[in-house]
């Protein structure tokens, strides 16, 4: 089955400094890919939404320029969370499209970001 | 606006019962949703997925079930064991298959 990763999958970093997250389709090529966050105990919001080649179209209320994203390949899609702050600090999870089957959602594992 | 919801934030069952798991969404021109579960410290995990076009759909112990008068959808799980105890989560499709999220469900499962 479709399997999609991120890297890492647990990050602690110092207020004021940026964070790379990874994500990754690891047996598909994904056309699109998208960048969900999830407070504790709540529900999956989903801040933007990444295509390979172009750049991404982020939900209203997110940040670009904090949330930079780039689609770089048909497997590969970052979200690096620029000049971090405590209120940063969540839980990231990405999806990606199998372009072959164009429906197919899958999840990746999240990315757990705690900021001091 | 758009959004999609879940009528119980909690609910607990005992081992070997049958789960129901609701959630109301507001826009009428959806038409596909799907369920999720999540796990603990885990990523959405598909559970079963329903088009517009359909108002019932059943899968391996899991039936989904939707009301498109009342924008209404429901996850039957049959025979409910721990290890299906997580948070549900119903989604709908929106434009460039955006998903919209409910509040999700967590069920517990009782021994």
């Amino acid at each position: 089955g479709a399997v999609v990763s991120q890297h890492p999958s647990r990050v602690i970093c110092k207020s004021g400094t940026s964070v790379k997250i990874e994500c990754r389709s690891l047996d598909f090529q994904a056309t699109t890919m998208f960048w969900y966050r999830q407070f504790p105990k709540k529900s999956l919001m989903l801040m933007a939404t990444s295509n390979e080649g172009s750049k991404a179209t982020y939900e209203q209320g997110v940040e670009k320029d904090k949330f930079l994203i780039n689609h770089a390949s048909l497997t590969l899609s970052t979200l690096t969370v620029t000049s971090a702050h405590p209120e940063d600090s969540s839980f990231y999870i990405c999806s990606a499209i199998d372009r072959a089957t164009y429906n197919e959602q899958f999840f990746g594992p999240g990315t757990r970001l705690t900021v001091l | 606006g758009e959004s999609v919801g879940l009528h119980l934030p909690t609910l607990s069952v005992q081992e070997g019962d049958n789960s129901i798991i609701n959630c109301a969404y507001s826009n009428s021109a959806s038409d596909y949703f799907i369920w999720y579960k999540q796990e603990s410290g885990k990523g959405p995990q598909f559970i079963i997925d329903i088009r517009s076009n359909m108002d019932k759909r059943q899968g391996q112990r899991v039936t989904v079930l939707l009301n498109k008068t009342v924008k209404h959808l429901s996850l039957q799980i049959a025979a409910t064991q721990p290890g299906d105890s997580a948070v549900y989560f119903c989604a709908e499709e929106t434009s460039g298959s955006r998903l919209t999220f409910g509040e999700g469900t967590q069920l517990t499962v009782n021994p």
